[in-house]
């Protein structure tokens, strides 16, 4: 079955304690990028990464990291966790614009992060 | 000010009621157009994209988009008690996709 998953899917942590939110998919796709949901504001995508090795800002990166060094897989990493990080994530993958397929965004379940 | 300006809502309409959606945005280099459905607790789905200015149709679901004005319309006809969805417009510069706030909808049975 196509999917993206992420794990964990719920999480609670206290300030400054390092997390890791795992991405991966199964479509071979080029793109893959992350997005955090907050009430009034939508999705705003903090990373994206066009392939293995290539990553670039969204609207939100500050306090977030991300590396992409296998095509199925893009981490969030969030080195100090600070209490305005605590929010709904989604990681999304798809075929890249240049080849038409960029508006298809494949999302995961989401992960509900809350930092204390 | 925000690239993307959608209308949160929430909206609330009869069973069979044309529900009528919109985004405004001010990036002339946006490229595609979309319409996501997200369901509570799930992540988005894509429901209908457009390309180029004009009317694309599926089903009960019909997208507009007029780029001379920089607005985005979707419209649900006949509006069922399944479609009670928090609907986001996005859009896509090359590799950059924005997203509207997102509009719930409430169809009353």
């Amino acid at each position: 079955e196509a999917q993206v998953t992420q794990n964990p899917r719920y999480l609670i942590t206290v300030t400054g304690k390092k997390l890791t939110v795992t991405c991966s998919q199964n479509m071979n796709h080029e793109y893959m990028s992350w997005y955090r949901q907050d009430p009034g504001l939508g999705l705003r995508q903090i990373y994206y990464s066009m392939n293995v090795e290539v990553t670039d800002k969204g609207d939100v990166p500050e306090g977030y990291k991300v590396s992409r060094k296998e095509k199925r897989n893009f981490p969030l990493i969030l080195e100090s966790p600070s209490p305005n990080q605590t929010s709904l994530y989604f990681c999304a993958s798809s075929l890249i614009a240049a080849t038409g397929g960029g508006h298809e965004q494949y999302f995961g379940p989401g992960t509900r992060l809350t930092v204390t | 000010q925000k690239e993307v300006e959608q209308d949160p809502g929430p909206l609330s309409v009869p069973e069979g009621a044309i529900v009528s959606l919109n985004c405004t945005y001010s990036n002339s280099a946006f490229q595609y157009f979309m319409w996501y459905r997200q369901y509570s607790r799930k992540g988005p789905e894509l429901l209908m994209y457009t390309y180029s200015s004009g009317n694309k149709e599926d089903g009960r679901f019909t997208a507009q988009v007029d780029k001379s004005s920089k607005y985005i319309s979707l419209f649900i006809r006949d509006s069922q008690p399944s479609d009670s969805a928090t609907y986001l417009c996005a859009m896509i510069d090359v590799y950059k996709l924005s997203f509207g706030a997102g509009t719930t909808v409430t169809v009353r049975a």
